[in-house]
């Protein structure tokens, strides 16, 4: 157990539709991370928050968002849903920055 | 701009024989970390190695070591006397210290090992 936990777990929905998935870093991790695994793309970075801010991004989509809120944890909102944007999206947390990273199961995000 | 590049996509061994994965690495500063990770079939992310660029000293760690060469930009990893428990997705990681937030990871290489 990392000691990062992700919600939901699995998720299915329509084209079009807009989700959220949330991330709780480990105790004391400042950093969170968000990556999109793909059969196709591989692990891909998409944005990076320390301790509230914005810190890097990635290839993120325009219809993606990202926001760390004052306790730490951070959310991914995915608007417009696309068929491609079905993956597994990890986030991780570290204590500071150039650490390792501990992941989070990942949610499953399924589009229809 | 920092790159990674895992040239087996996927390599099959049998038992007991080692196997070393490649990672060669892009970057233009002189400063910055390199990473494995490994995905086992249960899909979470388990972090296995931080090496700095300025510490080429190569580890061990039980069956595992890694091989760290900057004349070549290479970060190699290999398994001795491999196990089935080691069958999983690796993948190398770089982190320049100019965009240090950003960690990238390379394609993976997926490790078949038959009993």
């Amino acid at each position: 157990d990392s000691g990062v936990t992700q919600t939901p777990k699995h998720l299915i929905t329509a084209t079009g539709q807009r989700v959220t998935l949330r991330c709780s870093p480990r105790s004391g991790d400042l950093s969170v991370y968000w990556y999109q695994q793909s059969l196709d793309q591989g692990l891909q970075f998409l944005i990076q928050y320390y301790n509230g801010e914005e810190r890097a991004k990635g290839n993120i989509l325009e219809r993606f968002s990202a926001q760390q809120f004052p306790d730490l944890h951070s959310e991914l909102n995915l608007s417009s849903l696309e068929l491609g944007d079905s993956a597994l999206y990890f986030c991780a947390s570290s204590k500071g920055l150039a650490g390792e990273l501990f992941f989070g199961e990942g949610s499953r995000l399924t589009v229809l | 701009a920092q790159k990674v590049t895992q040239a087996q996509t996927e390599i099959s061994v049998v038992e007991k024989e080692d196997v070393t994965l490649d990672c060669v690495y892009e970057t233009r500063d002189t400063t910055y970390y390199l990473f494995w990770y490994k995905q086992p079939p249960s899909g979470e992310l388990v972090f296995l190695i931080r090496r700095n660029s300025f510490d080429e000293q190569n580890e061990i760690s039980g069956r595992y070591s890694w091989n760290f060469q900057k004349s070549t930009s290479s970060f190699n990893f290999t398994i001795t006397a491999s196990q089935v428990v080691d069958s999983a997705v690796y993948f190398c990681a770089l982190s320049e210290l100019t965009s240090y937030d950003k960690v990238i990871f390379g394609p993976g290489t997926s490790l078949s090992v038959i009993p």
